[in-house]
């Protein structure tokens, strides 16, 4: 069973404009991290954050974790057709090696 | 440094055959992973090894067996074909465990059963 879930399924925006993807999980996590896939390709890593941690950044990216609610956002702001991609949720347990991804979510950036 | 590599990118089984996907990594990582990846949906993880020598089932590992050949290759076998494993396969490794380390992912090997 999928542990992630990401909402919405798709996203489409105009170039410059922000993209908030938001992902719930169910059970206790080690950390949650974010993965991009372009069309045919395999995932990127974009960012972790630790359940320890409630906000991180990296460049356009902004991350929230919030474990009372076992959610997390996904922020990218002043998008750009190169951010066309889905965009994956994965969670590690704190056994550490068993990541479950989510369904993804598809951004549409255009230009 | 070509990361994560994946043989073949394309490959057509008959029901029954049997085959294996290659996977190596140059990036000294302990740990390698095979998942896969269906229409719409998130990867699912089959097996993973987390370090030489070692291997472990993951969510979905029946019809599948492993190898971790040395540090650098993991490969997947499928012993008798069925269409329900028709998917994208993909390897990736990681330094160590997910804890702290991200996953650096091959480009994925399309397989359809038929």
């Amino acid at each position: 069973s999928q542990q992630g879930e990401e909402d919405p399924q798709a996203l489409s925006i105009q170039e410059g404009e922000n993209a908030t993807m938001n992902c719930s999980y169910k059970t206790s996590i080690n950390n949650l991290q974010w993965y991009r896939q372009n069309s045919g390709r395999g995932l990127v890593h974009l960012i972790l954050i630790r359940s320890n941690e409630r906000e991180k950044h990296s460049g356009r990216l902004r991350v929230t974790l919030d474990t009372s609610k076992k959610s997390s956002s996904l922020l990218i702001t002043a998008s750009r057709a190169a951010d066309t991609a889905s965009y994956f949720c994965a969670t590690v347990n704190t056994g550490g090696f068993k990541t479950i991804f989510g369904a993804g979510t598809r951004l549409f950036v255009k230009a | 440094n070509a990361g994560v590599t994946q043989t073949p990118k394309f490959q057509v089984l008959k029901t029954g055959q049997s085959m294996t996907l290659q996977c190596a990594q140059d990036m000294n990582h302990n740990s390698m992973y095979w998942y896969r990846q269906d229409p719409g949906m998130g990867l699912r993880l089959i097996y993973y090894s987390a370090s030489e020598g070692t291997t472990d089932k993951g969510e979905v590992p029946n019809g599948y067996n492993v190898s971790r050949l040395n540090k650098r290759e993991f490969s997947l076998r499928l012993e008798s074909a069925a269409p329900s494993q028709t998917s994208v396969y993909f390897c990736a490794s990681s330094a160590r465990d997910p804890l702290s380390y991200e996953q650096y992912f091959g480009p994925g090997t399309r397989l359809t059963v038929t």
